[in-house]
């Protein structure tokens, strides 16, 4: 079945830092990708998203590129900030706007 | 406001109370779904409506039954629960065919003592 597999936080930087947490998936055909971001005491908000190998979504200086050589669609950053503090969630769906399946969520801390 | 409105965003229940969380899009949106999320698991979809119709139950207990009376409004009722059944319960919704995922609420946040 399709499956996310993301990098087990949580991830401690410091200000200014460069951020990459990893997600691979396990998916037939082409899925779409999305990293959906949750502040604390909030619901998921989607932060960006990819439908096709090669495409690079971007959001509030965050990038990830779809990778389907390799299956995976990480999340960057070049330089955090305290306020990027939050629980950043990998997910596929393999249907278009369907069925979202998605990772355990990686913790990130951003220390002044 | 994310366009999905969830009510109430808190709620604590005892086990032989009934209760029901409630969700609203604005979206125009035609799927809805409920999340449960607990402290360090993933995410697990519960039930999916597309079009008012149920399309997928995923194994959930029958002390959790959702309603869906139209394609803009989702219920989730909820009777005789277990502390386990402590959770945020995430409300979604998204456009079948758009690949541009789900709009979340902010959830609401259920404890059972």
């Amino acid at each position: 079945g399709n499956s996310v597999t993301q990098m087990e936080g949580p991830v401690t930087l410091s200000e200014e830092a460069f951020l990459t947490i990893n997600c691979t998936y396990t998916a037939t055909g082409y899925p779409s990708l999305f990293w959906y971001v949750q502040y604390p005491g909030e619901g998921l908000q989607l932060l960006l998203k990819a439908t096709k190998a090669d495409d690079k979504g971007s959001n509030k200086g965050f990038e990830a590129t779809y990778r389907k050589e390799t299956t995976s669609f990480h999340l960057e950053k070049g330089s955090v900030q305290v306020s990027d503090s939050a629980v950043y969630f990998c997910a596929l769906s393999k249907n278009s706007g369907y069925a979202l399946n998605f990772g355990k969520g990686t913790s990130l801390l951003v220390t002044p | 406001e994310t366009g999905v409105t969830q009510t109430p965003r808190h709620l604590v229940m005892g086990m032989t109370n009934k209760k029901s969380l409630k969700c609203e899009q604005h979206l125009g949106h035609n799927a809805m779904y409920w999340y449960k999320q607990s402290a360090k698991k993933p995410l697990e979809l519960m039930f999916v409506y597309n079009f008012k119709e149920q399309t997928e139950n995923n194994s959930v207990p029958s002390r959790f039954s959702p309603e869906c009376p139209n394609s803009s409004h989702l219920f989730l009722h909820l009777h005789t629960l277990q502390p386990e059944d402590s959770a945020l319960y995430l409300c979604a919704s998204s456009q079948l065919g758009q690949g541009k995922g789900y709009t979340f609420g902010s959830g609401t946040r259920l404890t059972v003592v």
